[in-house]
């Protein structure tokens, strides 16, 4: 079976302009996260949904924002890019309710974002 | 509120020996405490997780972490490292909010 995927692998854009990172859950998980990993630290959480509905944001901007579509797949999107935005963001997918409420999440690849 | 406190930004050990990789933890609520590991340009695979019941947990590749509630402490260890574990292994603490990550320990397998 296939894990999380995420694509583009890799993007480079410049400051000003506009992204979106594309997710496909693992088949048969309803929920997907988003999480931000500049370099050197650790994952940072920026939404949760779970059957189409945010069920979570983290302290990002207005300039971030998600959506998730009936195939459970997600688009997360980022106006006005900055420098500071340049990390690699991270697609986890839970199966279920009750695993969303652990946190046990499986995570994608990843896509590298570069904004010069 | 949570928080995750990983000791030692890099941990060296030699090939075959003890590998222990500390994280200490705050949570308000019972935590949920996870370890993953992640390599070179991937993505973050889970290594181990603490629910609930025992608090002796075993994972993939050989590596386990006990959760010490009184120390607050989820510390990962691996009793031989080889040299395929170098790697970046996190800590992360759930409660009833999403995943807080610790900042990482780097982990250098020498021959």
């Amino acid at each position: 079976d296939a894990g999380v995927t995420q694509s583009p692998t890799h993007l480079i854009k410049t400051r000003g302009q506009h992204v979106t990172l594309r997710c496909s859950p693992i088949s048969g998980h309803k929920s997907v996260s988003w999480y931000q990993q500049v370099l050197g630290q650790g994952p940072q959480f920026i939404f949760q949904y779970y059957e189409k509905e945010e069920r979570g944001r983290g302290n990002f901007p207005d300039r971030f924002s998600a959506r998730q579509f009936p195939n459970y797949s997600s688009e997360l999107n980022v106006n006005a890019l900055l420098l500071g935005d340049s990390a690699l963001y991270l697609c986890a997918s839970s199966f279920s309710s009750q695993e969303l409420a652990k946190n046990i999440q499986y995570f994608g690849a990843g896509t590298r974002l570069s904004v010069l | 509120a949570q928080s995750v406190t990983q000791l030692g930004s890099h941990v060296s050990v030699s090939e075959g020996a003890l590998v222990l990789l500390r994280c200490n933890y705050s949570s308000s609520v019972p935590p949920y405490l996870f370890w993953y590991v992640q390599y070179p340009n991937q993505g973050l695979q889970l290594l181990l997780k603490y629910t609930t019941g025992a608090t002796l947990v075993k994972g993939i590749n050989g590596f386990e972490a006990e959760f010490k509630k009184s120390e607050t402490s989820f510390h990962l260890t691996k009793p031989s490292a080889h040299m395929s574990d170098a790697a970046e292994y996190f800590c992360a603490v759930s409660g009833y909010s999403t995943l807080t990550f610790g900042k990482g320990t780097m982990l250098l397998v020498s021959p």
